[in-house]
């Protein structure tokens, strides 16, 4: 059973759609992080959210964290080819020094 | 070197066969983590030190897999008698301190297991 459940798993998509990927839990975190991984290296830290309702934005790219932190969105508007990826969610607070990471969406953006 | 390195960045060994994987975090990073990813997934948490220590060791998957830290550096991943199940990219990271929000991680070791 995942702690933390990401959907979709698999996304392709054109290059200028909009998407959202999410990140659902049943249980309260004290955080939670983004990370993009692309092929070949290791995953690479976008943004923490950590207070219930927080949103963020880097460039095209929105992160939520839900206002019962439980759950957070990621949505990228006009997607580029670049973006293409792993986006992974990770929480803490689960257990000291124990990080938990959701199994991944990938993403595809064709030109 | 500012990042987390690995070595060696792939490996190929035939079933049956121990290999050890290296990491070098962070200098100053006290928390050190060892995943296992399988092709087009996400991050599996094999093993964390805090310092040299291992508080939480719940996701080695058998006990052919073992994992020390010394000087609170270096750490090496130790498989014993690999069996094909066992390819995938094994990715170290470090932090600050354990339960530190922010992992920096390598560029992974890939294993071949034949």
């Amino acid at each position: 059973t995942q702690l933390l459940e990401q959907s979709p798993q698999f996304l392709s998509i054109q290059e200028g759609e909009n998407l959202t990927v999410y990140c659902n839990s049943s249980s309260v975190f004290s955080s939670l992080q983004w990370y993009r991984q692309e092929p070949g290296e290791g995953p690479v830290l976008l943004v923490t959210v950590v207070t219930g309702g927080e949103v963020k934005k880097l460039k095209r790219l929105t992160f939520q964290f839900g206002d019962a932190r439980k759950d957070s969105s990621l949505h990228i508007t006009a997607a580029q080819p670049g973006d293409t990826g792993l986006y992974l969610c990770e929480a803490g607070g689960t257990s000291y020094g124990k990080l938990t990471f959701g199994q991944g969406t990938i993403l595809t953006v064709h030109p | 070197g500012a990042g987390v390195s690995q070595s060696p960045s792939n490996k190929v060994t035939e079933k049956g066969k121990d290999v050890e994987l290296r990491c070098d975090p962070i200098s100053g990073h006290t928390a050190l983590y060892w995943y296992r990813q399988r092709l087009g997934q996400g991050l599996e948490f094999l093993i964390y030190f805090q310092g040299n220590s291992a508080p939480d060791k719940s996701g080695l998957p058998s006990d052919r897999f073992s994992a020390e830290r010394t000087g609170e550096s270096v750490s090496t991943l130790t498989i014993q008698r690999t069996q094909q199940e066992d390819s995938a990219v094994y990715l170290c990271a470090s932090s600050l301190q354990s339960g530190d929000n922010e992992q920096f991680f390598g560029p992974g070791t890939r294993l071949t297991v034949l």
